[in-house]
């Protein structure tokens, strides 16, 4: 019972480096979302997906791309990695319920990176 | 613009004591209030929801408080337990009836409960 699987888990860049996370869900969720947290800001959602193939910008879009090429899967790039991108990113899913744009979000367990 | 704001930022209690979280909200629009959990080293995880046209609602020792005239609500920890120990998210959503879905969230409070 899997859930939300993010990969790499830890990543050290250096500044101008690129790289993706991935996220993985078997929940068969339609929606899913890449926040980013760093102490005493909170969650802030980067981008967001509401179906397969297509993906809209959060919050804090900027220094960021995203795809959702498979409605399991949802892959954040960073093209040239910048100091100020140093947090913990965190992948979530969610099912919104019948006539509702609700739905619990399922969170996957962070994936830390460091760009010095 | 922040339109969630959580208070306060850190919190310490003693076991057997109760723990306060509050939010405040800006768009009337907002029609859930979910509350999130969160230990060291892991995903936010859903603890308890409320919907405005409830004033309170209660899952064991977890109550949410909503007051919409005041625009707030707030989470009440009972009998709080070292094993309650985390950071906690308010958060908000507008059902907009559209594609266009995202929770607000606010800033988190961390809750250290002492034995």
């Amino acid at each position: 019972n899997a859930g939300v699987t993010q990969t790499p888990k830890f990543r050290v860049l250096k500044t101008g480096q690129s790289m993706t996370l991935l996220c993985a869900q078997d929940m068969n969720h339609e929606y899913m979302y890449w926040y980013r947290q760093d102490p005493g800001m909170g969650l802030r959602l980067i981008h967001y997906s509401v179906g397969e193939g297509t993906t809209a910008k959060g919050e804090v879009p900027d220094g960021y791309n995203v795809s959702r090429l498979k409605k399991q899967n949802f892959l954040l790039g960073l093209e040239s990695a910048a100091p100020s991108q140093t947090s913990v990113y965190f992948c979530a899913s969610s099912r919104p319920r019948a006539g509702e744009n609700t739905g619990e979000l399922f969170f996957g367990e962070g994936s830390r990176l460091t760009v010095l | 613009q922040q339109q969630v704001k959580q208070s306060p930022q850190s919190l310490i209690v003693q076991k057997g004591g109760i723990s306060i979280i509050n939010c405040a909200y800006e768009n009337t629009a907002f029609d859930y209030f979910p509350w999130y959990q969160q230990f060291p080293g892991k995903g936010p995880a859903l603890l308890i929801a409320i919907r405005p046209d409830v004033s309170e609602k209660k899952e064991g020792r977890f109550t949410i408080s909503f007051n919409k005239s005041a625009k707030q609500f707030s989470l009440h920890i009972m009998d709080s337990q070292p094993g309650d120990s985390a950071t906690y998210f308010c958060a908000a959503f507008r059902n907009s009836g559209g594609s266009n879905y995202k929770l607000t969230f606010g800033k988190g409070t961390l809750l250290t409960v002492n034995p």
